[in-house]
């Protein structure tokens, strides 16, 4: 049982190119969530997911898409990657809503210059 | 308006203290939950401690536990007997029972003093 896991652990892009960041949960939960941690801050959402085929926006989704076209994976698009896109991105999953924890990847360090 | 206020970007404890880091937080949804992760130097988040809106005692883990304190709309989080090892980043969040987002605080940095 892996829990969640995120590919790659490290990437630079320059500016202008796209990429996608890669989420695997084998938990079988439903939900799952994208979040960018920028130095010295808080986690925010950018896109969850609340099940196959269902997607939505979270706080801060632009420059960003997603899909969920599996329960296990719920790849993040980076297009035109920009400097402000530098950032610890995580992946979380949870089985449903209330009084459920959030589950999370190591996370992925990008920078964009 | 901010959904989660933590006003302590740092503190510090002496090794076998207890240390409480204040979270404050805002919502008008009658059914939330409340959420506090350790995230330690090596980056992974890991989760320590659930409390809901309804629950009428007051949550604890080993030796954390959280002083929920409804009517100030505060979830403070306590640690008895600090260790070095809880030295991290910590975050307060939560969720509200109507929508599917978390909603995270800025953290607060513990660091235990020998």
């Amino acid at each position: 049982n892996a829990g969640v896991t995120q590919t790659p652990k490290f990437r630079i892009l320059k500016i202008g190119q796209s990429m996608t960041l890669q989420c695997t949960q084998d938990m079988n939960h439903n939900y799952m969530y994208w979040y960018r941690q920028d130095p010295g801050m808080g986690l925010k959402l950018i896109y969850y997911s609340v099940g196959a085929g269902i997607t939505d926006k979270g706080e801060v989704p632009n420059g960003y898409n997603v899909s969920r076209s599996t329960t296990e994976d719920f790849p993040l698009r980076l297009e035109l990657a920009a400097p402000s896109q530098t950032s610890v991105y995580f992946c979380a999953s949870s089985y449903g809503t209330g009084a459920i924890e959030q589950y999370f990847g190591p996370g992925t360090r990008l920078t964009v210059t | 308006a901010q959904k989660i206020t933590q006003t302590q970007p740092g503190m510090f404890v002496q090794e076998k203290e207890a240390v409480t880091l204040d979270c404050t937080y805002d919502t008008s949804d009658p059914s939330y939950g409340l959420f506090w992760y350790k995230q330690p130097s090596s980056g992974e988040m890991i989760f320590l401690i659930y409390q809901g809106s309804y629950d009428q005692q007051n949550a604890t883990e080993g030796r954390y536990s959280l002083n929920f304190q409804k009517a100030r709309k505060s979830a403070n989080l306590v640690i008895s007997a600090s260790q070095l090892g809880d030295s991290a980043m910590y975050f307060c969040a939560m969720r509200e029972n109507t929508g599917n987002q978390f909603y995270f605080g800025t953290g607060t940095s513990l660091t235990v003093i020998p």
